[in-house]
């Protein structure tokens, strides 16, 4: 069955600080797509990143940027130099292609950073 | 652009009433899904639908009833309300409906049952 780990579930930091948000993944399926969504204290959910099972390459989008490895089933993403905006709860998801038709999007429990001023 | 409309934003209710949360969107997206958030559990589906008249299971559907009459609209009923299903409910849509499309998500609707 799909699962998604966050390890941690709470993480502050003091701004200007870097910090590692860890996701790790199980999967049966070859094909799969990942996901990084941040949940900011106003609630709503907002994508940040989309990377499927068969690129590999890091990715970076100015402070923000993604480690994709799947030789130990990883998909960790990185703040650099934190800001107190960041602060948010942050979602990392697996979509596979379910049996039937439609696609399988499953959450991990999600991580709470605190970017203190 | 109104993508996902979810009501009403907040709603109290007591055990064993029936509540409807209400969810529209504006893209003509085929897939939608209605989700619960809680500690710990990250969101969880509760169900899911393909179109209209179509819907399905997702891991926590008990209590819950689902219907699409309109691909738009994907009212989510609690039949008989308990305390368990206190949550945020989010519902959310995606085009159609592969693996590699992201889920656009409306504000949620936080419920407390008392």
């Amino acid at each position: 069955a799909q699962k998604v780990t966050q390890a941690q579930t709470e993480i502050s930091v003091v701004e200007k600080e870097d910090v590692t948000l860890d996701c790790v993944y199980e999967t049966r399926d070859t094909t799969y797509y990942l996901f990084w969504y941040k949940q900011p204290p106003s609630g709503e959910l907002v994508f940040l990143i989309r990377r499927n099972s068969f690129d590999e390459q890091n990715e970076i989008s100015g402070r923000y940027s993604w480690n994709f490895q799947k030789s130990t089933s990883s998909f960790n993403f990185t703040i650099t130099a934190s800001q107190v905006v960041d602060s948010a709860v942050y979602f990392c998801a697996l979509s596979e292609a379910r049996d039937n038709y439609g696609q399988n999007f499953v959450f991990g429990p999600g991580t709470r950073l605190s970017v203190l001023p | 652009d109104a993508g996902i409309t979810q009501s009403p934003r907040y709603k109290i209710t007591e055990t064993g009433r029936q509540v409807t949360l209400m969810c529209h969107q504006t893209w003509s997206h085929s897939y939608m899904f209605w989700y619960r958030q809680d500690l710990g559990h990250g969101l969880r589906l509760i169900y899911y639908s393909a179109a209209a008249d179509i819907t399905d299971k997702g891991e926590v559907p008990d209590g819950y009833v689902v219907s699409r009459s309109k691909t738009e609209n994907f009212p989510l009923t609690l039949e008989s309300a308990t305390r368990s299903q206190t949550s945020v409910y989010f519902c959310a849509s995606s085009d159609r409906g592969r693996a590699n499309e992201k889920l656009f998500f409306g504000s949620g609707t936080q419920l407390s049952v008392l």
